[in-house]
């Protein structure tokens, strides 16, 4: 079993629609925990940290399920920018500042 | 945002070639790590460091070898390449929140 599981997709979603990402991670003493946006053929690029509280910035929200180890990404009212593949990203081991990456999920917003 | 730079952005190579990969940063961060990556699957973290003459290997399994002699510069060498070695290798630098290079693309022919 991978230590943070995602569903790859692709979502294609029309534009405005809303859409969630899911990501589960393993390791409960997992620390600190990301979202990332990976454009084709670049390199992850920080979307948002992610806090149990949840944390929203714009029209993305970010929820943190310690108890369920679970970690989701809501985008809503979509743009033809956001397409791209979002990286769930784990801290595996408390202080160690290791990356843990899930494979992506694909979202490909649909004029 | 970290300003951390890689050379060459592509490399197309013969099998049995020494490859040296640049990575440098300009925000004094200590720590720094390389990953891999394979189209459409997930990074791979194969080698880190803490400070200068402080290198580890990572998760992933990788012939390259790492030196970090100064804070801004972490190279990554490959002795004898090979067409297993192709792949997108990235740099990135940070503690708790990392950023990344625009990476290199490497080609074993």
């Amino acid at each position: 079993r991978k230590e943070v599981e995602q569903d790859p997709g692709p979502f294609n979603v029309p534009e405005g629609a809303t859409v969630a990402f899911n990501c589960t991670y393993s390791n409960s003493a997992s620390q600190s925990f990301f979202w990332y946006r990976q454009d084709c053929r670049k390199e992850p690029k920080l979307l948002m940290s992610v806090y149990s509280s949840g944390n929203e910035d714009g029209r993305f929200t970010a929820q943190l399920n310690r108890a369920s180890q679970y970690i989701s990404l809501l985008i809503r009212d979509s743009k033809l920018s956001d397409s791209a593949t979002y990286l769930c990203v784990v801290n595996s081991i408390s202080g160690t500042y290791k990356y843990i990456f899930g494979t992506g999920t694909r979202l490909k917003v649909l004029a | 945002e970290a300003d951390i730079y890689q050379t060459p952005r592509y490399l197309v190579i013969g099998t049995g070639k020494k490859i040296t990969l640049e990575c440098s940063q300009t925000m004094g961060h200590d720590k720094m790590y390389w990953y891999q990556q394979d189209p459409g699957m997930e990074l791979h973290l194969i080698h880190y460091s803490y400070g200068v003459n402080s290198t580890e290997k990572g998760d992933l399994s990788s012939e390259s070898t790492v030196s970090r002699i100064r804070t801004e510069h972490f190279p990554l060498t490959l002795e004898s390449a090979r067409p297993s070695h192709t792949s997108q290798y990235l740099c990135a630098t940070g503690g708790r929140i990392q950023y990344f290079g625009a990476g290199t693309r490497l080609s074993v022919l």
